[in-house]
């Protein structure tokens, strides 16, 4: 079964408009760590937003904000006031395990953003 | 801070032949570092977990004796695809673990594209 589900291969916005992308997660592990990670069309994978399992508040950093629904086991992504430099895939990954310990990432299947002028 | 590179950008190879990959950590000490592989328009596969003085972890299915993973020192990872073949033509990422507040993200390099003649 999929831990991590992008159900959105694509998506499209207007520009300075908002949009939200979609993160469902699965986890019998009481801690974790959720991230997005933003890919351009040049390959690199360029941090964004993270939020433990354990954080009262939904993280927010800039023009990103995480929409953290823990009973519904859902981590969506909204970005605000979209620019055209915001086209790139957009990937959802988790972390298993306390949050001190560090380990690997489990990837999304990643959503396609495209900034409409 | 958090930046991490990688070493070549792009390799075009022969069939049969070795090609080494550099993964390095510019301003922080990683002791764990990652290596991905990325075909075009899917996500991230985890290929192996690299740690700082010890033999890396693989992933189910990728050939440790294909795919030489070193970390020989705590800025510096490389991955070896010995005897490449067509269909190791891919896209590789590494990222390191980089830790703050008690707290563990994964910061990527640039990537590398292989291709294999």
């Amino acid at each position: 079964a999929q831990k991590i589900t992008q159900t959105q291969p694509g998506m499209f916005v207007q520009e300075k408009e908002a949009v939200t992308l979609d993160c469902t997660y699965d986890t019998s592990d009481p801690s974790y760590g959720l991230f997005w990670y933003k890919q351009p069309s040049s390959g690199e994978m360029i941090f964004l937003i993270y939020q433990g399992s354990y954080d009262q508040q939904n993280a927010t950093e800039g023009r990103y904000s995480l929409n953290f629904q823990k009973a519904r086991k859902s981590a969506n992504l909204v970005i605000s006031a979209s620019q055209l430099g915001d086209s790139a895939m957009y990937f959802c990954a988790m972390r298993e395990g306390p949050h001190n310990q560090g380990g690997k990432l489990i990837f999304g299947q990643g959503t396609e953003l495209s900034v409409k002028p | 801070g958090a930046v991490v590179s990688q070493h070549p950008s792009w390799v075009i190879c022969k069939s049969g032949t070795s090609v080494k990959i550099e993964c390095r950590s510019l301003d922080f000490q990683a002791t764990t570092m990652f290596w991905y592989r990325q075909f075009p328009k899917q996500s991230l596969m985890l290929m192996a977990t690299s740690n700082e003085g010890s033999k890396a972890t693989y992933e189910q299915g990728v050939e440790k004796d294909k795919f030489l993973i070193n970390h020989a020192s705590l800025t510096l990872s490389t991955l070896t695809v010995t005897s490449a073949h067509p269909e190791d033509s891919s896209f590789y990422i590494c990222s390191a673990s980089y830790w703050t507040s008690g707290q563990e993200t994964q910061y990527f390099g640039p990537g590398t594209r292989l291709l294999v003649l």
